[in-house]
Protein backbone atom coordinates (compact mmCIF):
# COMPACT_ATOMS: atom_id res chain seq x y z
CA UNK A 1 0.00 0.00 0.00
CA UNK A 2 1.85 3.44 -0.85
CA UNK A 3 2.06 6.20 1.55
CA UNK A 4 4.68 6.87 4.47
CA UNK A 5 5.64 4.67 7.66
CA UNK A 6 6.60 5.87 10.61
CA UNK A 7 8.68 4.09 13.69
CA UNK A 8 8.06 3.26 16.19
CA UNK A 9 4.32 3.93 16.98
CA UNK A 10 5.24 5.35 20.19
CA UNK A 11 8.52 5.63 22.79
CA UNK A 12 9.14 6.29 25.86
CA UNK A 13 12.80 7.76 26.49
CA UNK A 14 15.16 8.20 29.34
CA UNK A 15 16.28 12.12 28.92
CA UNK A 16 20.02 11.90 27.54
CA UNK A 17 19.48 9.19 25.32
CA UNK A 18 20.12 9.15 22.06
CA UNK A 19 17.14 8.16 19.45
CA UNK A 20 16.29 8.14 15.80
CA UNK A 21 12.73 8.35 14.88
CA UNK A 22 11.86 6.33 11.10
CA UNK A 23 10.71 7.68 7.61
CA UNK A 24 10.12 6.19 5.13
CA UNK A 25 7.80 6.64 1.60
CA UNK A 26 6.76 4.73 -1.17
CA UNK A 27 5.45 7.43 -3.53
CA UNK A 28 8.61 8.60 -4.86
CA UNK A 29 8.47 11.97 -3.45
CA UNK A 30 11.81 14.52 -4.07
CA UNK A 31 10.55 16.42 -1.12
CA UNK A 32 9.83 15.13 2.95
CA UNK A 33 9.36 16.78 6.08
CA UNK A 34 9.47 16.44 9.90
CA UNK A 35 7.31 18.26 12.08
CA UNK A 36 5.97 17.71 15.79
CA UNK A 37 2.87 18.71 17.30
CA UNK A 38 2.26 20.08 21.00
CA UNK A 39 -1.17 20.39 22.31
CA UNK A 40 -2.30 24.38 21.69
CA UNK A 41 0.66 24.97 19.09
CA UNK A 42 -0.02 24.32 15.59
CA UNK A 43 2.26 22.11 13.70
CA UNK A 44 6.27 23.24 13.78
CA UNK A 45 8.92 22.10 11.04
CA UNK A 46 12.02 20.90 12.52
CA UNK A 47 13.54 19.45 9.10
CA UNK A 48 12.99 19.36 5.71
CA UNK A 49 14.50 17.74 2.27
CA UNK A 50 13.50 18.98 -1.15
CA UNK A 51 15.40 16.51 -2.52
CA UNK A 52 17.78 13.28 -2.16
CA UNK A 53 21.03 14.05 -0.76
CA UNK A 54 19.97 17.67 0.16
CA UNK A 55 18.35 19.10 4.36
CA UNK A 56 17.70 22.50 5.00
CA UNK A 57 16.66 23.86 8.73
CA UNK A 58 12.88 24.39 9.89
CA UNK A 59 11.52 26.50 12.54
CA UNK A 60 12.76 24.47 15.25
CA UNK A 61 15.68 22.74 14.31
CA UNK A 62 17.89 22.33 17.64
CA UNK A 63 18.62 19.05 19.09
CA UNK A 64 17.52 17.14 15.89
CA UNK A 65 19.50 16.34 12.83
CA UNK A 66 18.30 14.50 9.63
CA UNK A 67 19.62 12.65 6.96
CA UNK A 68 18.26 12.08 3.28
CA UNK A 69 20.77 9.56 1.43
CA UNK A 70 18.10 8.19 -0.65
CA UNK A 71 14.98 9.04 -1.88
CA UNK A 72 12.23 7.16 0.20
CA UNK A 73 14.22 7.56 3.48
CA UNK A 74 14.41 10.65 6.12
CA UNK A 75 15.51 9.53 9.98
CA UNK A 76 15.21 12.27 12.50
CA UNK A 77 17.70 11.88 15.36
CA UNK A 78 17.46 13.05 18.63
CA UNK A 79 21.43 13.41 19.89
CA UNK A 80 20.65 13.58 23.62
CA UNK A 81 16.94 13.77 24.30
CA UNK A 82 15.63 16.48 26.73
CA UNK A 83 11.55 16.67 28.26
CA UNK A 84 10.67 19.37 26.15
CA UNK A 85 11.29 17.36 22.98
CA UNK A 86 8.18 15.14 24.24
CA UNK A 87 5.54 15.37 21.93
CA UNK A 88 4.47 13.79 18.87
CA UNK A 89 6.36 13.96 15.42
CA UNK A 90 4.81 13.64 12.22
CA UNK A 91 6.44 12.86 8.98
CA UNK A 92 4.89 14.24 5.49
CA UNK A 93 6.19 14.56 1.99
CA UNK A 94 5.17 15.88 -1.17
CA UNK A 95 5.88 15.35 -5.02
CA UNK A 96 7.65 19.03 -5.24
CA UNK A 97 8.63 21.61 -2.28
CA UNK A 98 6.18 24.15 -2.54
CA UNK A 99 2.54 24.04 -3.44
CA UNK A 100 2.14 20.34 -3.87
CA UNK A 101 0.16 18.39 -1.08
CA UNK A 102 1.91 17.27 1.69
CA UNK A 103 0.63 13.57 2.80
CA UNK A 104 1.43 12.57 6.65
CA UNK A 105 2.66 9.59 8.42
CA UNK A 106 0.94 8.13 11.25
CA UNK A 107 3.13 10.01 13.62
CA UNK A 108 5.61 8.70 16.76
CA UNK A 109 4.54 9.54 20.02
CA UNK A 110 7.71 10.47 21.92
CA UNK A 111 7.58 10.67 25.79
CA UNK A 112 11.18 11.82 27.47
CA UNK A 113 11.57 11.67 30.80
CA UNK B 1 6.22 37.49 12.29
CA UNK B 2 4.73 35.12 11.03
CA UNK B 3 1.28 34.07 12.25
CA UNK B 4 -2.80 32.28 11.69
CA UNK B 5 -5.31 32.67 13.39
CA UNK B 6 -7.87 30.18 13.99
CA UNK B 7 -10.76 29.31 16.75
CA UNK B 8 -9.62 26.87 18.84
CA UNK B 9 -13.22 25.51 19.09
CA UNK B 10 -16.65 25.39 17.50
CA UNK B 11 -19.78 23.30 18.35
CA UNK B 12 -22.80 22.80 15.69
CA UNK B 13 -25.31 20.14 14.91
CA UNK B 14 -25.50 17.77 12.63
CA UNK B 15 -27.13 18.28 9.51
CA UNK B 16 -26.08 22.07 9.95
CA UNK B 17 -23.53 24.20 8.04
CA UNK B 18 -20.35 25.33 9.70
CA UNK B 19 -17.95 28.24 8.52
CA UNK B 20 -14.22 28.06 9.95
CA UNK B 21 -12.41 31.33 9.94
CA UNK B 22 -8.68 32.00 9.04
CA UNK B 23 -6.59 35.17 9.20
CA UNK B 24 -3.41 34.38 8.17
CA UNK B 25 0.60 36.98 8.16
CA UNK B 26 3.06 35.15 6.37
CA UNK B 27 6.23 36.52 4.87
CA UNK B 28 4.86 36.58 1.29
CA UNK B 29 2.31 34.35 0.47
CA UNK B 30 1.93 31.03 -1.71
CA UNK B 31 -1.34 29.73 -0.85
CA UNK B 32 -3.84 28.44 1.86
CA UNK B 33 -4.33 24.94 2.77
CA UNK B 34 -7.08 23.28 4.91
CA UNK B 35 -6.31 19.64 6.63
CA UNK B 36 -8.16 17.41 8.23
CA UNK B 37 -6.96 15.78 11.79
CA UNK B 38 -9.20 13.37 13.32
CA UNK B 39 -7.74 12.92 16.95
CA UNK B 40 -5.30 10.58 17.51
CA UNK B 41 -4.51 10.62 13.10
CA UNK B 42 -2.49 12.33 10.80
CA UNK B 43 -3.52 15.64 8.93
CA UNK B 44 -5.22 14.98 5.53
CA UNK B 45 -5.49 17.57 2.76
CA UNK B 46 -8.76 18.65 2.24
CA UNK B 47 -8.35 22.34 -0.08
CA UNK B 48 -5.39 24.51 -1.31
CA UNK B 49 -6.26 28.13 -2.31
CA UNK B 50 -4.04 30.17 -4.41
CA UNK B 51 -6.24 32.62 -6.26
CA UNK B 52 -8.92 35.06 -4.01
CA UNK B 53 -12.15 33.09 -4.45
CA UNK B 54 -14.42 30.22 -3.63
CA UNK B 55 -13.55 26.60 -4.04
CA UNK B 56 -16.30 23.96 -3.89
CA UNK B 57 -15.18 20.24 -3.52
CA UNK B 58 -18.23 18.39 -2.08
CA UNK B 59 -19.68 19.14 1.23
CA UNK B 60 -16.76 21.22 1.43
CA UNK B 61 -15.61 24.76 0.03
CA UNK B 62 -12.70 26.87 0.86
CA UNK B 63 -12.46 30.68 0.28
CA UNK B 64 -9.49 32.86 0.30
CA UNK B 65 -9.08 36.56 0.21
CA UNK B 66 -5.49 37.83 -0.60
CA UNK B 67 -6.26 41.31 0.42
CA UNK B 68 -7.94 40.72 3.84
CA UNK B 69 -5.69 37.67 4.53
CA UNK B 70 -8.57 35.57 5.32
CA UNK B 71 -9.85 32.25 4.29
CA UNK B 72 -12.26 30.07 5.65
CA UNK B 73 -13.79 26.17 5.32
CA UNK B 74 -17.19 25.97 4.98
CA UNK B 75 -18.58 22.42 5.91
CA UNK B 76 -22.33 21.78 4.49
CA UNK B 77 -24.68 18.62 5.63
CA UNK B 78 -22.28 17.83 8.69
CA UNK B 79 -21.63 14.05 9.83
CA UNK B 80 -21.14 12.90 12.65
CA UNK B 81 -17.35 12.02 11.06
CA UNK B 82 -16.50 15.92 10.59
CA UNK B 83 -15.93 15.86 14.31
CA UNK B 84 -12.19 16.19 13.63
CA UNK B 85 -9.56 19.58 13.92
CA UNK B 86 -9.36 21.65 10.89
CA UNK B 87 -5.94 22.90 10.54
CA UNK B 88 -5.20 26.35 8.45
CA UNK B 89 -2.01 26.59 6.90
CA UNK B 90 -0.32 30.00 4.81
CA UNK B 91 2.85 28.93 2.33
CA UNK B 92 5.14 31.83 2.96
CA UNK B 93 7.98 32.90 0.19
CA UNK B 94 10.53 30.13 0.99
CA UNK B 95 7.31 27.59 0.58
CA UNK B 96 7.51 26.48 4.13
CA UNK B 97 4.26 25.58 5.60
CA UNK B 98 3.24 28.05 8.58
CA UNK B 99 0.57 26.25 10.68
CA UNK B 100 -2.36 27.53 12.69
CA UNK B 101 -3.02 25.47 15.87
CA UNK B 102 -6.44 24.27 14.71
CA UNK B 103 -9.70 24.19 15.16
CA UNK B 104 -11.29 21.61 17.29
CA UNK B 105 -15.27 20.95 15.56
CA UNK B 106 -17.47 19.02 17.76
CA UNK B 107 -20.66 17.84 16.32
CA UNK B 108 -23.68 17.13 18.18
CA UNK B 109 -26.89 14.63 17.00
Amino acid sequence: IAGITQAPTSQILAAGRRMTLRCTQDMRHNAMYWYRQDLGLGLRLIHYSNTAGTTGKGEVPDGYSVSRANTDDFPLTLASAVPSQTSVYFCASSDSPGTDTQYFGPGTRLTVL
Amino acid sequence: GQNIDQPTEMTATEGAIVQINCTYQTSGFNGLFWYQQHAGEAPTFLSYNVLDGLEEKGRFSSFLSRSKGYSYLLLKELQMKDSASYLCAGLDSNYQLIWGAGTKLIIKP
